[in-house]
């Protein structure tokens, strides 16, 4: 069956720091991927997204995101947080081919501390 | 601004009853999609419309019912609602189907159910 994991429900880091926010697939072939935030009492926002090409994807507000197609991961990142960031993450995959459905993760919340 | 617009932003109906939201997706495109955000639950895909004819369904129960019309804006109908349903329920847009495209939220609606 199609799937993907965000492992961690929630993610603490410090203003400043590094983040990440993991994401890996179970989907056959190479699959599009996304990455969405939400924040509270809002609809997702669409980040950033993999088709093909450079493994390290740039998206908005300073994120980016890196394919590993050995790993089937694609970990949402960002070199410094800010306290601006905290909210719910989701990655999402769509297979290529088999129909027009996208698989979302549960979400991870991402919690930075000031 | 996501550009997609939804009515009502705020729904009471008590169980038994059923209900309609709708969605009027971002110009130009063609694809709508329902989701359905619960705590326990994350976000489920419901269903996919594409220029007026269905093309995913997801864990759509068979009390719910969605259609999209010729001008594409979109309709999801509830029925026999139970306290279960009460949720935040989105509709997303994209430009294309089947492809790389990005999905452009709605506010929500959220639904309570007593």
């Amino acid at each position: 069956a199609q799937s993907v994991a965000q492992p961690e429900d929630q993610v603490n880091v410090a203003e400043g720091n590094p983040l990440t926010v993991k994401c890996t697939y179970s989907v056959s072939g190479n699959p599009y991927l996304f990455w969405y935030v939400q924040y509270p009492n809002r609809g997702l926002q669409f980040l950033l997204k993999y088709i093909t090409g450079d493994n390290l994807v740039k998206g908005s507000y300073g994120f980016e995101a890196e394919f590993n197609k050995s790993q089937t991961s694609f970990h949402l990142k960002k070199p410094s947080a800010l306290v601006s960031d905290s909210a719910l993450y989701f990655c999402a995959v769509r297979p290529h081919t088999g129909g027009f459905k996208t698989i979302f993760g549960a979400g991870t919340r991402l919690f930075v501390k000031a | 601004d996501s550009g997609v617009t939804q009515t009502p932003k705020h729904l009471i109906t008590a169980t038994g009853q059923r209900v309609t939201l709708r969605c009027s997706p971002r110009s130009g495109d063609l694809s709508v999609y329902w989701y359905q955000q619960s705590l326990d639950q994350g976000l489920q895909f419901l269903i996919q419309y594409y220029n007026g004819e269905e093309r995913a369904k997801g864990n759509i129960l068979e009390r719910f019912s969605a259609q999209q019309f010729p001008d594409l804006h979109s309709e999801l109908n509830l029925s026999s609602l139970e306290l279960g349903d009460s949720a935040l329920y989105f509709c997303a847009s994209s430009g294309g189907g089947q492809g790389p495209y990005e999905q452009y939220f709605g506010p929500g609606t959220r639904l309570t159910v007593t």
